[in-house]
């Protein structure tokens, strides 16, 4: 099993720039959640969804956050524009039922 | 000028002693916790789960107590081991969400 796979791994980009986050889930998995983690709010529910489905996006700081899972295997976070507040190591994460949780092992992005 | 960031308790022991890590959760019709350890530079690790109709749960080396009247939890690690320094999350789960809480970074000296 290969677990939850997320690219890039890091990612260094400039103020203004789209950045596209990346989140394969364990197969058979039926929620997906994406995490933000920073020292200061430490790690916070952006998004999470149920059969591909969007189930609750109250997380997302604001609407340059966008996510999408188009299919049971696959997601993306997109941030548009990105600034440097937003730099932070974001995790995706799965599950097979709304229990226990596996995480990938982030990616960590830098805004200059 | 200064940043606050987010200071986390920390429990330092000696390798081979027994660590006791402790977590406060805030819904008491929680009914599922988990045990999460996360390494530097990745992510949260599942350890042990135990639900709300247990009162302690064993796994190798580790083992879960629960104490819904005080609504606490906590995590006992026997003969710890310089690869158990890391931080450590307790979560409850809601309707389909974890809460997670705020880590104790755990560090073990030689």
């Amino acid at each position: 099993d290969a677990g939850v796979i997320q690219s890039p791994r890091h990612e260094v980009t400039e103020m203004g720039q789209e950045v596209t986050l990346r989140c394969k889930p364990i197969s058979g998995h039926d929620y997906l959640f994406w995490y933000r983690q920073t020292m200061m709010r430490g790690l916070e529910l952006l998004i999470y969804f149920n059969n591909n489905v969007p189930i609750d996006d109250s997380g997302m700081p604001e609407d340059r956050f966008s996510a999408k899972m188009p299919n049971a295997s696959f997601s993306t976070l997109k941030i548009q524009p990105s600034e440097p507040r937003d730099s932070a190591v974001y995790f995706c994460a799965s599950s097979l039922g709304p229990d226990t949780q596996y995480f990938g092992p982030g990616t960590r992005l830098t805004v200059l | 000028g200064e940043s606050v960031g987010l200071h986390l308790p920390t429990l330092s022991v000696q390798e081979g002693d027994n660590s006791i890590i402790n977590c406060a959760y805030s819904n008491s019709a929680s009914d599922y916790f988990i045990w999460y350890k996360q390494e530097s530079g990745k992510g949260p690790q599942f350890i042990i789960d135990i639900r709300s109709n247990m009162d302690k749960r064993q796994g190798q080396r580790v083992t879960v107590l629960l104490n819904k009247t005080v609504k606490h939890l906590s995590l006992q690690i026997a003969a710890t081991q310089p690869g158990d320094s890391a931080v450590y999350f307790c979560a409850e789960a809601g309707y389909s969400t974890l809460t997670f809480g705020k880590g104790t970074m755990l560090l073990v000296s030689p």
